[in-house]
Formats: structure tokens, sequence, C-alpha cells
């Protein structure tokens, strides 16, 4: 089956460490994002990547990095420059060509919480 | 002012009962998308659209750009359909969504 899988579901850090959060896709699609969800906020935007090898700033990139060595991997990392890490983060692909007339499709979400 | 504006935020309905949900945006758009959003997280994309009207099942979507306005609408609602939807905008040659804050909609039986 297509899709696009993050783990874990549910992940705990304290308060000063760093933490990856892992997105695969196996749509062949070439861009890929990561959002952060927020209690009565709309999905925001953190970073995102058209391309391997290249990736651009978000709304609020600040406190977080992403690498896109591979096509079918996007990992966010947060780190402890991140001031409120604690939110739901969800990543998401679509394929290249004509902007957003293509879909996204969305993965399941990683739901992280800083002690 | 968000460029993505939903209403109802909140939305309690009885089982059968025709649902419309409203989205304004202030932004030029390529595309308008209607999301889902289950109670584990997980979300599924119901339409994208941009012109004139689609429909799939018991799901209308409808978009009037000169108005810069869309409203989905559910037929004969059921509780399988509670949910929070999400309209979002694309904007640009880079694809990317400008998000509403969702709409919660429970359908009591």
């Amino acid at each position: 089956d297509g899709g696009i899988t993050q783990s874990p579901k549910y992940l705990f850090r304290k308060e000063g460490q760093n933490v990856t959060l892992s997105c695969e896709q196996n749509l062949n699609h070439d861009a890929m994002y990561w959002y952060r969800q927020d209690p009565g906020q709309g999905l925001r935007l953190i970073y995102y990547s058209q391309i391997v090898n290249d990736f651009q700033k978000g709304d609020i990139a600040e406190g977080y990095s992403v690498s896109r060595e591979k096509k079918e991997s996007f990992p966010l990392t947060v780190t402890s420059a991140q001031k409120n890490p604690t939110a739901f983060y969800l990543c998401a692909s679509r394929r290249r060509g004509v902007s957003s007339y293509n879909e996204q499709f969305f993965g399941p979400g990683t739901r992280l919480t800083v002690l | 002012k968000n460029e993505v504006e939903q209403s109802p935020q909140n939305l309690t309905a009885q089982e059968g009962e025709f649902i419309t949900i409203n989205c304004s945006y202030s932004v030029g758009i390529s595309a308008l998308h209607w999301l889902q959003q289950h109670p584990g997280g997980g979300i599924v994309s119901l339409f994208m659209l941009s012109s004139g009207k689609k429909k799939h099942g018991r799901l209308i979507a409808t978009i009037n750009i000169q108005e810069k306005h869309s409203s989905l609408h559910i037929t004969a609602s059921h509780p399988r359909d509670s949910a929070v939807y999400i309209c979002a905008v694309g904007e640009g040659s880079q694809g990317n969504l400008i998000f509403g804050k969702g709409t919660k909609l429970s359908v009591k039986p």
C-alpha cells in the first residue's frame, strides 16, 4: 500500500533534548512538507522540500531543522531552541507538477510532548 | 486578519440533517482544498477545486472565485461524519497551502 508513515505516534522528551521525527513516503512524490498543529489553530508550515537535497523554511522554522537526503524521507529535528515544542506534527507529500492543483497526502501525525 | 476564515468553529447536528460549512479567503488562489481530520489526528483530502462544484457521495463542495468563498455540504449527516473539517487554499507556484482553523462537527444519533 502506498502512503506516508510517521513514527512514533506518541513521543515524550525532556526539556532541552533534541528529538527527530520520522517521515517516510512510498508514493514517489517529489515534494514533502512538515506542519505543526496546535489546539484552536490551523496547520502551520515548518519546512518544505520540493526536491532531494533542497528544502525551504516555512512560516515557523525557528528551532527546527530538516534534511532531504532521499526522495522517500524527510526527517524533522525539534531542537532545544524551539521554545514551545509540545504539539501535533504532520508530514505531507505532493506530486510535483502544476503547483497546488495536486493534492497533498498526509501522514498519521506524531504527538510530541516535552516534559 | 486570517487569510482563510471558516465558519462555524463548532457545529452540532442531529443525524440526518443537512450541514453547511463555510470558508472565505482573502488571497488569490490556484486551488481550494477541503480536508477531514479524524479524532486520531489523521487527515484525508476530500476535495480539491478551482471552480464550480464537486460531489462525492453525500459530500458536495462549491466555490465562488469572484466572491472568494467556498462551502462544504453534507447531506443526510451521520455520526461517522463527526470530525474536524479544514479548508485550505493553495497559492503561488510553490503549491504551499494556507489552512483555516477548522470546523469541528459533531453529529448526534
